[in-house]
């Protein structure tokens, strides 16, 4: 069964700090992948998302995700991490039909 | 548009109790979707529509969970009985068509506490 993986549970940094977000899928198809952030007391929004072309995305707020195939990766990084980054992050994988497979979510905090 | 509206922002129940779950998608969007957000599970789909139709209900925990699309513009996810393992958020989402591209417009989600 198609799967998300976010091994990250819960990361701590420090404000200016550059920031990584693992995120792997088990869907060998050609997939379309997007990560989804959700601030305190709000809802999801979609942060940035990569159908085809170049694998490395950019998205709002300075971050962007580096799709890398042989490694069924698409993880997100930001340079340097605000207090306002504060937010728990969705991984998600589509297939057609619409159909989100989330990962489990990753939790940032940082720290000013 | 006012976006995806979900009703009620809140609802706290007693064990047992029926809970029903309202959402209200964009206008002219085909697709509904449901999702569940726990702590130990992340966001997980339970049901989506397409053109008011159930397509995939694999989601679905329990026969205690049904959800309906009578019309274009309104679905209601129900818990009955419900128990305090089915707290958490509920998120409704709607999209315009269901391409793996399309992007999905998020309500603000139901959060449900169960006693």
């Amino acid at each position: 069964a198609q799967s998300v993986s976010q091994h990250n549970h819960h990361v701590i940094l420090s404000e200016a700090a550059s920031l990584e977000l693992g995120c792997n899928y088990s869907y060998g198809g050609t997939v379309n992948l997007f990560w989804y952030v959700q601030y305190p007391g709000q809802h999801l929004q979609l942060l940035l998302k990569y159908f085809s072309g170049d694998p490395l995305v950019k998205g709002i707020k300075g971050f962007e995700a580096e799709f890398i195939k042989s490694k069924f990766s698409f993880n997100l990084r930001k340079p340097s991490v605000q207090w306002s980054d504060t937010a728990e992050y969705f991984c998600a994988v589509s297939q057609w039909g619409g159909k989100l497979i989330f990962g489990q979510g990753t939790e940032l905090s940082v720290k000013p | 548009d006012a976006g995806v509206i979900q009703s009620p922002r809140h609802e706290v129940t007693e064990m047992g109790q029926e809970v029903t779950l309202r959402c209200k998608p964009i206008s002219g969007h085909d697709y509904l979707f449901w999702y569940r957000q726990t702590m130990m599970r992340g966001l997980e789909l339970l049901i989506y529509f397409n053109n008011n139709v159930p397509i995939d209900d694999s989601g679905m925990p329990e026969d205690r969970f049904s959800a309906k699309m009578p019309n274009a513009s309104f679905s209601t996810l129900k818990i009955q009985p419900s128990e305090p393992r089915d707290s958490a958020v509920y998120f409704c989402a709607s999209s315009l068509s269901g391409v793996a591209n399309e992007k999905l417009f998020f309500g603000s989600g139901t959060q449900l506490s169960v006693l």
